[in-house]
């Protein structure tokens, strides 16, 4: 099947500083990618759809301003969280869809990042 | 808003038990349904989805899951568990499925541990 990629798998920072995420398909186009945070023994939450040269969409209660997403090429979209605090400390996950005729056949996961803030 | 219930949070099973995972959703119209897992330390795949047809649909690794549309429920089945089905298992809906709509809504997870 298609690859997702993320980078960094894991990363550290410090509370206050901005930290990027980048999400790659390696051998697919995706004009749309689906950024995700996981907390522990709970679900995949969806923040927000990117979408490749326009306007991310974000879920109700997830602020823009906080989680910037960029949808610079057909294989790479970027989450920065800016200004991180404790609170922002997750599993992070992307995720591009594989469509048929116009309908939705899987999406494909990238791996994951885990952001820990300090 | 369509959601996703996943009922039971941890299964322990012995190998060679039959498992059964539910997962019910709520959403009066079409519907693509999803099962995928996700085994320690690796990222989420895809297990089997039924989007039309045989609502029995089989899977990778003998995995099966069964669509009943009056009771809203996509349950995942294996006759016979192996340590190696150790993982956590998402049910995810698609709903309404359809050009664009690329979304999946999933449910909390099922951790599945199986002893040798």
């Amino acid at each position: 099947g298609a690859v997702v990629s993320q980078h960094p798998s894991w990363v550290i920072c410090k509370s206050g500083t901005s930290v990027k995420i980048e999400c790659r398909s390696l051998d697919f186009q995706a004009t749309t990618m689906f950024w995700y945070r996981q907390f522990p023994k709970q679900s995949l939450m969806l923040m927000a759809t990117s979408n490749e040269g326009s306007k991310a969409t974000y879920e109700q209660g997830v602020e823009k301003d906080k989680f910037l997403i960029n949808h610079a090429s057909l294989t790479l979209s970027t989450l920065t969280v800016t200004s991180a605090h404790p609170e922002d400390s997750s599993f992070y996950i992307c995720s591009a869809p594989s469509e048929h005729a116009g309908v939705l056949d899987t999406q494909y996961f990238g791996p994951g990042t885990r952001l820990t803030v300090l | 808003a369509q959601s996703v219930s996943q009922h039971n949070h941890h299964v322990i099973l012995s190998e060679a038990a039959s498992l059964e995972l539910g997962c019910n959703y709520s959403y009066g119209g079409t519907v693509n349904l999803f099962w995928y897992v996700q085994y320690p330390g690796q990222h989420l795949q895809l297990l089997l989805k039924y989007f039309s047809g045989d609502p029995l649909v089989k899977g990778i690794k003998g995995f099966e899951a069964e669509f009943i549309k009056s009771k809203f429920s996509f349950n995942l089945r294996k006759p016979s568990v192996q340590w190696s089905d150790t993982a956590e298992y998402f049910c995810a809906v698609n709903a309404p499925p359809g050009a664009g709509s690329y979304q999946l809504t999933f449910g909390k997870g099922t951790k599945l541990s199986v002893i040798p």
